[in-house]
């Protein structure tokens, strides 16, 4: 386990339907990022909350939306998705510190998400 | 080898060999790398990280050489066993002004363990 948990962790739905996926970390960070991770490619960032502030959106679509409440919890609103969606869906989290220093972000289990 | 952006390569070997996987990371001033582990149906783990000020960092059964002339990373598992099979890939990281949070992601290389 690495501390950061994701749920649900398989999640199947329509084009039309509004679902959210949940990310917390019990690790003490203040940064935390949701990645789509599509069959052969890098991962790809998608938002980054650092201090409950968004500091990226990757030029993602609209469709997807994050939402910060806290330094624990992040969640990613997802609504009018298409089959090219379907990825699985990666929550990360770090400690950031203002200097130079980079800390390594770990991984929840990830959503297993498919757009039919 | 894995370069970002490339096809997935696999390696394959024995149960007790030693397993090293290799990198070519595309930014000269990148300074900070890290190796993570993916098996099947997880997310990935981190395994170990280095900093370019290091040529060379060991963990438990793992060590990563970093060479900065040629932009090279490589991670060496010791005594390879099965439950090392998983995808390895590398991220590196540039630190530019408050933004030490981007990492860039390999697509990795597939580690196949044979008892």
């Amino acid at each position: 386990e690495t501390g950061v948990t994701q749920t649900p962790r398989h999640l199947v739905m329509g084009m039309t339907n509004k679902k959210s996926l949940k990310c917390e970390q019990h690790l003490g960070h203040n940064a935390m990022y949701w990645y789509k991770q599509s069959a052969k490619k890098p991962l790809e960032l998608m938002f980054v909350y650092s201090l409950e502030e968004r500091v990226e959106n990757n030029s993602v679509p609209s469709r997807f939306s994050p939402e910060c409440p806290n330094s624990s919890h992040l969640f990613l609103h997802l609504h009018t998705l298409q089959p090219e969606d379907s990825a699985l869906y990666l929550c990360a989290s770090s400690q950031q510190t203002s200097g130079r220093a980079h800390m390594a972000q770990y991984f929840g289990p990830g959503t297993r998400l498919t757009v039919l | 080898g894995e370069s970002v952006g490339l096809h997935l390569p696999t390696l394959s070997v024995q149960e007790g060999d030693n397993s090293i996987i290799n990198c070519a990371y595309s930014n000269s001033a990148s300074d900070y790398f890290i190796w993570y582990k993916q098996e099947s149906g997880k997310g990935p783990q981190f395994i170990i990280d280095i900093r370019s000020n290091m040529d060379k960092r060991q963990g438990q059964r793992v060590t990563v050489l970093l060479n900065k002339t040629v932009k090279h990373l490589s991670l060496q598992i010791a005594a390879t066993q099965p439950g090392d099979s998983a995808v390895y890939f590398c991220a590196e990281n540039l630190n530019s002004g408050g933004s030490n949070y981007k990492l860039t992601f390999g697509k990795g290389t597939l580690l196949t363990v044979n008892p």
